[in-house]
């Protein structure tokens, strides 16, 4: 078992749409997880940073933690075509700095 | 702009050839990473600098090697490639090593024939 799975999409919306992207991941240790946005030919860039369980909000974009489930997400709210990117979502545990990724879920987002 | 340069942007070798991967980071952070990116795999991580000495070999080949002269610059030597090891190779930067928010360069995309 992958310790972070995510659908790889992609994942094709209308303009407007909200964008619910989710992740899963298996270690119940896990306390940092974060979401990062890679636009074509270029690294990721970190889009939303949460500690624990509960949601947290950044503008259109809302990262949310449910450790009970083991279950992280980010709803992209009004969607943009320049919101058309892979999203990886990332976490990482208490005893390692180590940040582990998902393989990204492709979004496009149609004018 | 992320601070983080990498060159070159494309890199196409054969196997007998020998290159480098160069980094950059503009940012004063004092850990940088080289990590791995196939095609709809995670991101795997390669190695790990803090202030110069390395912390994390992640069972990279040897073919792979390293180089950190100082905080700023971080180098990926590579030389007798495979052709599974095409990919995009990406450096990053954080403030410290425990530091979760990473800065990412644009990657090297390496094909090797």
């Amino acid at each position: 078992q992958k310790e972070v799975e995510q659908d790889p999409g992609p994942l094709s919306v209308p303009e407007g749409a909200i964008v619910s992207l989710n992740c899963t991941y298996s270690n119940s240790a896990f306390q940092y997880f974060m979401w990062y946005r890679q636009y074509s030919r270029k690294g990721p860039e970190l889009l939303m940073y949460t500690y624990s369980s509960g949601n947290k909000e950044d503008g259109r974009f809302t990262a949310q933690v449910d450790k009970s489930s083991k279950y992280i997400s980010l709803f992209i709210r009004d969607s943009q075509p320049s919101d058309s990117a892979t999203y990886l979502c990332a976490t990482q545990g208490d005893s390692s700095y180590k940040l582990i990724f998902g393989s990204g879920t492709r979004l496009l987002v149609r004018p | 702009e992320t601070g983080v340069t990498q060159t070159p942007r494309h890199l196409v070798m054969g196997m007998t050839n020998k290159k480098s991967l160069k980094c950059e980071q503009h940012l004063g952070h004092n850990a940088m990473y080289w990590y791995k990116q196939s095609a709809k795999k995670p991101l795997e991580l390669m190695f790990v600098y803090n202030f110069k000495e390395q912390t994390e070999n992640n069972s990279v080949p040897s073919r792979f090697s390293p180089e950190c002269p100082n905080s700023s610059h971080l180098f990926l030597h590579l030389h007798t490639l495979q052709p599974e090891d095409s990919a995009l190779y990406l450096c990053a930067s954080s403030l410290e090593e425990s530091n979760e928010k990473l800065f990412f360069g644009s990657g090297t995309q390496l094909s090797v024939l």
